[in-house]
């Protein structure tokens, strides 16, 4: 099915682990997106790109690692894990980088214990 | 970053109700969108202002872009069960940037049948 997919749905891991969440898109968008949700901030930008090997931080990127290697893909590794990155993590999609809507995945919800 | 100030941050209400939301800011923006999530997926766009006294529908809900273009309000008529959910404004200040992307804490919505 077309459309945006993140995985896994649920994770939970230790702290000082490293976790890669997983995002893929079959649209061919060029720019890609990870937000992170929790209460009291609303969504806030960690990582974007904007084609295949071109990425840039955003809002809170401390503590996470991006790679876009296919124009389709755009993994989120947790290098080491902290329990303050317990979250809901959103990836998403645009086709251009102006004036043009953002197509959210459903989302991995993270546990850090 | 930009502060989008949202209200309010949830609302119970009946069936058949309307309902307004709004978001305000101290800056311009020249953007202004709204985002419905759903429980356990990712924000769906519903509706996009890029002019300053726009006022927009989609079915039953209208939104505005205010004219002194640091606000902007939601509207939903009639309300419906389906409507429960996060109402989510975003801004996006110069050139309409994805990247720049500024979104409220969101506004909680149920909706008693």
């Amino acid at each position: 099915d077309a459309g945006i997919t993140q995985s896994p749905r649920y994770k939970i891991t230790e702290t000082g682990r490293q976790v890669t969440l997983m995002c893929h898109q079959t649209w061919s968008h060029s720019y890609m997106f990870w937000y992170r949700q929790d209460l009291g901030h609303g969504l806030r930008l960690i990582y974007y790109s904007a084609a295949a090997d071109i990425t840039d931080k955003g809002e809170v990127p401390d503590g996470y690692v991006v790679s876009r290697s296919k124009t389709e893909n755009f993994p989120l590794t947790l290098e080491s894990a902290t329990r303050s990155q317990t979250s809901v993590y959103f990836c998403a999609s645009s086709v251009r980088e102006f004036f043009s809507p953002l197509h959210f995945g459903n989302g991995t919800r993270l546990t850090v214990t | 970053g930009q502060q989008l100030n949202q209200s309010p941050q949830s609302m119970f209400i009946q069936e058949g109700e309307d309902v307004s939301m709004n978001c305000t800011s101290s800056s311009i923006f020249n953007t202004w969108l709204w985002y419905k999530q759903d429980p356990g997926e990712g924000p769906v766009l519903l509706i996009a202002l890029y002019k300053a006294g726009e006022l927009t529908s989609n079915g039953r809900l209208t939104a505005q872009f205010g004219i002194t273009r640091k606000d902007s309000f939601l509207n939903i008529s009639a309300s419906i069960p389906s409507d429960v959910g996060i109402y989510f404004c975003a801004g996006q200040r110069s050139g309409g940037s994805n990247y720049k992307l500024t979104f409220g804490k969101g506004t909680l919505l149920t909706v008693n049948p």
